[in-house]
């Protein structure tokens, strides 16, 4: 099956700093990669997606990149906020069910 | 538009003991699926259904199963609880029918086991 690896575990960043989380997945057959993002007590919160057609999507201060070749996908966040400081999972699927491998997640602290 | 709704919200449960965790889907969404997110982990698939269907199983154990009702919200049922079936349960809806993949969860059951 999928394997999903995410890093780093931990990110620690001063506000208006840009922040990137690296994920990898085994699968090449996987086409769809939503990142989610996870405040405290919270529900996940789909922020940004890419299927595998595409190389890197932007959302104002968020984008994501994808390497079909080397099966790696990130996350950038740019000019971060407090408010950005959440835990942040990447997942990867294939076919049209969508059933998504998560990673671990990244626990993102942004220092004002 | 209606979000995804779960209830309860926390439970509290002893060991051996059978739970039922309820799911209302987002309006207009078809599939339900069912995660655990044990404590500082992502969220781990269960399972899947659509169209009061099972569309796929994660490696969860039998004792864990589910239904889907005609309205497509969706009930997922622990039997013979452990310890370690202390986590947050997460459902999501989505409608991948309609060529889009995003999935929106629910704010989750804590479940406690003691």
């Amino acid at each position: 099956g999928e394997n999903v690896e995410q890093h780093p575990s931990t990110l620690s960043v001063q506000e208006g700093d840009s922040a990137v989380i690296k994920c990898t997945y085994s699968d090449s057959a996987s086409n769809y990669f939503p990142w989610y993002k996870q405040e405290l007590g919270k529900r996940p919160q789909l922020i940004i997606d890419i299927r595998s057609n595409v190389g890197e999507k932007k959302d104002q201060r968020i984008a994501v990149t994808l390497n079909k070749t080397a099966k790696h996908f990130s996350l950038h966040i740019t000019e971060t906020q407090p408010e950005d400081s959440a835990v942040y999972f990447c997942a990867a699927s294939k076919g049209g069910s969508y059933i998504p491998t998560f990673g671990r997640g990244t626990s993102l602290i942004v220092h004002p | 538009e209606t979000g995804v709704t779960q209830s309860p919200t926390h439970l509290i449960k002893t060991r051996g003991q059978q739970v039922t965790l309820r799911c209302s889907s987002q309006s207009g969404h078809n599939t339900v699926s069912w995660y655990q997110q044990a404590l500082g982990q992502g969220p781990q698939f269960i399972f899947q259904y659509y169209r009061e269907e099972e569309n796929g199983r994660g490696n969860f154990p039998p004792r864990f199963s589910g239904l889907q009702f005609p309205n497509y919200s969706s009930e997922l049922n622990v039997n013979a609880l452990e310890l370690d079936d202390s986590a947050l349960y997460l459902c999501a809806s989505s409608r991948p029918t309609g060529g889009s993949y995003e999935q929106y969860f629910g704010p989750g059951t804590r479940l406690t086991v003691t």
